[in-house]
């Protein structure tokens, strides 16, 4: 049972470096969704996916952009890393939008970012 | 917009004792859900529990039950029979009904104490 697969687990970047952080799921679910997380702060939502070929703006979306790549994947690009991004990302999904009624939202394990 | 606290950054217990967590939130809407997660040192998130706002019963989930105060907007976690594996970072959460805002609060730390 893979549920929900973060590519890297740890990553340190310089300044104005990109990458792409990579999210797939293998529990056939529509919606998809990347936050960051930083002390005391708890979960914040940069973007989010509620189907296939759907992609919105979440709480924190500037600095970052999102590909749904398919049904299954769903990544996330820095495109010039600042200090400010280190944190440590989370990708979820469920099976209807924002895991209601009996389907709840299943967590990656998470994707620590530093940035010097 | 919603908002979630959650007073005590940090709290321990001993093994085989309860715990309270406390949560409190604040929206206008009438109908939502709430839910604990846990996150253990392995950062995995996991869904503890989940309460829907228009059910009076309070949820339960073997040693886990919650104490949901709608007229209070509060929403505690109450953890029965500690164990240590139950060591880990707790969030409550609030969803609205159709999803529309996701919000965390900042965590409580639990320690469970041999």
């Amino acid at each position: 049972n893979a549920g929900v697969t973060q590519t890297p687990k740890f990553q340190v970047l310089k300044t104005g470096q990109s990458m792409t952080l990579q999210c797939a799921q293998d529990m056939n679910h529509n919606s998809m969704y990347w936050y960051r997380q930083d002390p005391g702060m708890g979960l914040r939502l940069i973007y989010y996916s509620a189907s296939e070929g759907t992609t919105d703006k979440g709480e924190v979306p500037n600095g970052y952009n999102v590909s749904r790549l398919n049904k299954r994947e769903f990544s996330l690009r820095l495109e010039s890393a600042a200090p400010s991004q280190t944190s440590v990302y989370f990708c979820a999904s469920s099976a209807d939008p924002w895991g209601t009624g009996n389907q709840p939202q299943h967590f990656g394990d998470g994707t620590r970012l530093s940035i010097l | 917009a919603q908002t979630v606290t959650q007073s005590q950054p940090e709290m321990s217990v001993q093994e085989a004792e309860t715990v309270t967590l406390s949560c409190t939130y604040d929206t206008s809407e009438s109908n939502y859900y709430l839910f604990w997660y846990k996150q253990p040192p392995s950062r995995q998130m996991i869904l503890v529990i989940r309460q829907e706002a228009y059910k009076q019963q309070n949820a339960t989930e073997n040693r886990f039950s919650v104490n949901f105060q709608k007229a209070a907007k509060s929403f505690s976690l109450k953890i029965s029979d500690s164990q240590l594996g139950d060591t880990a970072m707790y969030f409550c959460a609030f969803m609205s009904l159709y999803g529309q805002n996701f919000v965390f609060g900042p965590g409580t730390r639990l320690s469970v104490l041999p």
